[in-house]
Parts: structure tokens; sequence; C-alpha cells
């Protein structure tokens, strides 16, 4: 089965420091997509960041990027300077075809 | 653009009854949706894959005669809980394959329902 792994069920960051939140996933393909969305309390899924499989430089946005290893098949996300309302569920996907498989969610406290 | 809209938000339904919940991406055509459960603080279960003009692709443990998934147009899927069970009680979300500066799922709401 082609899973989708988050170690840290849970983190938290002081306001305005940086954090890392950890993503592997296994694929036997070499293009796909993987994605970081955040579900806040609303339960409404955003995306936070998008990286395309075949592009080996990382995506960011504004304060978010990504650690994108394509060999150690790992997708680390980096939220730099965090904020009170980045507190959310945050999930890694990951998506070939119309398989897209998501990951069991890091729960991320802001603490003030 | 890339809106997906789910209705409703939600519902509280009698057991033994069926609900409807519609997934519609409102400015674009999804060829591809995907309907999830979620519990409680845990990550999203895919429950079925659907494309349009065709019958979906159900995952594994999910009951596709309890769980019909229609998707007969480019912009609508629905998902139907026939005979509900408090068991079946839960939160729905449905997500369209599209695109908006790469390829993306985007998410509907979601849908609280709650069987008595």
């Amino acid at each position: 089965a082609q899973t989708v792994t988050q170690s840290q069920p849970e983190m938290s960051v002081q306001e305005a420091e940086t954090v890392t939140l950890s993503c592997t996933y296994d694929t036997s393909e070499s293009d796909y997509y993987l994605f970081w969305y955040k579900q806040p309390p609303s339960r409404q899924m955003i995306l936070v960041i998008r990286q395309e499989a075949y592009k080996q430089q990382n995506a960011t946005e504004n304060r978010f990027s990504v650690n994108f290893q394509k060999a150690a098949k790992s997708f680390s996300l980096k939220i730099s300077d965090s904020q009170l309302g980045d507190a959310a569920m945050y999930f890694c996907a990951r998506l070939y075809g119309q398989n897209f498989v998501f990951g069991p969610g890091t729960r991320l406290s802001v603490l003030p | 653009g890339a809106v997906v809209s789910q209705h409703p938000s939600w519902v509280i339904c009698k057991s033994g009854t069926s609900v409807k919940i519609e997934c519609r991406s409102l400015d674009f055509q999804a060829t591809t949706m995907f309907w999830y459960r979620q519990f409680p603080k845990q990550s999203l279960m895919l429950m079925a894959t659907s494309n349009e003009g065709s019958k979906a692709t159900y995952e594994q443990g999910v009951e596709k005669d309890k769980f019909l998934i229609n998707h007969a147009s480019l912009t609508l899927s629905t998902l139907t809980v026939t005979s509900a069970h408090p068991e079946d009680s839960s939160f729905y979300i449905c997500s369209a394959l599209g695109y908006r500066e790469g390829t993306e799922a985007f998410f509907g709401q979601g849908t609280r329902l709650t069987v008595v």
C-alpha cells in the first residue's frame, strides 16, 4: 500500500519562532504531487503548499517552505515566524493520478 | 476561482432513513472527485473516488450499497447514506481535482451527519 507517514502527532511552537513538520511517503512512481494542507477548527481544508516531484527546487509560499528530498521520500514543512493563526491540523498528502493519500496529521499549537 | 461547495453543512436524520450530500464544483469541471470520512481528531479516510459518467471506485471496507456515490455531471457528485445508523454519524468531506497554478484538490466545507 502506498502510505504517507507523519511521525509527529503533536507539535508546539512559540509565536514568531520556526517549526518543522515531518512527512515521509512511499511511492514507486517518479512523477507525482505532494501537498501540505491545513485544517483549522472550522474543518475547511486549506492548501498550504504544493510540490511537483519533477521539480528539484523546493517550493516556498511566503512563511511556508518545504524541504523535498526525493530520494529519501521526505517532504517536510517549515513554518517561519509562526503566528497564532497557524494553529491547526496539518496533513501531508501525495497525489499520483487518481490516487490521493493523506498522512495521519500533525496538530500544531502556537504558544503566545 | 476553483471553489467546491458541499451541501448541507450539517444534517440530522433518523435511523433507517437516507440522506444525500451534494458536492459541486462551482467554476471548474471536475472529472475526478473524492469522498472522505473524518472521525474526531483523525485524518481523512478515503471512502471512494468518483469519475464523471462511470461507477465510483470504493476503498476496501466501504460498503458500496450503503454509501451510494453518483457523479453524473462534471460539476456534481453526490453521496447518499442509505438506511443510516448512529454509527454512520461522522464528518464527510468531498474534494475535486482541479488546476490553479498547478494540480490541486479543492475541498468542500464538509458535512456533519448525525443519525439519531
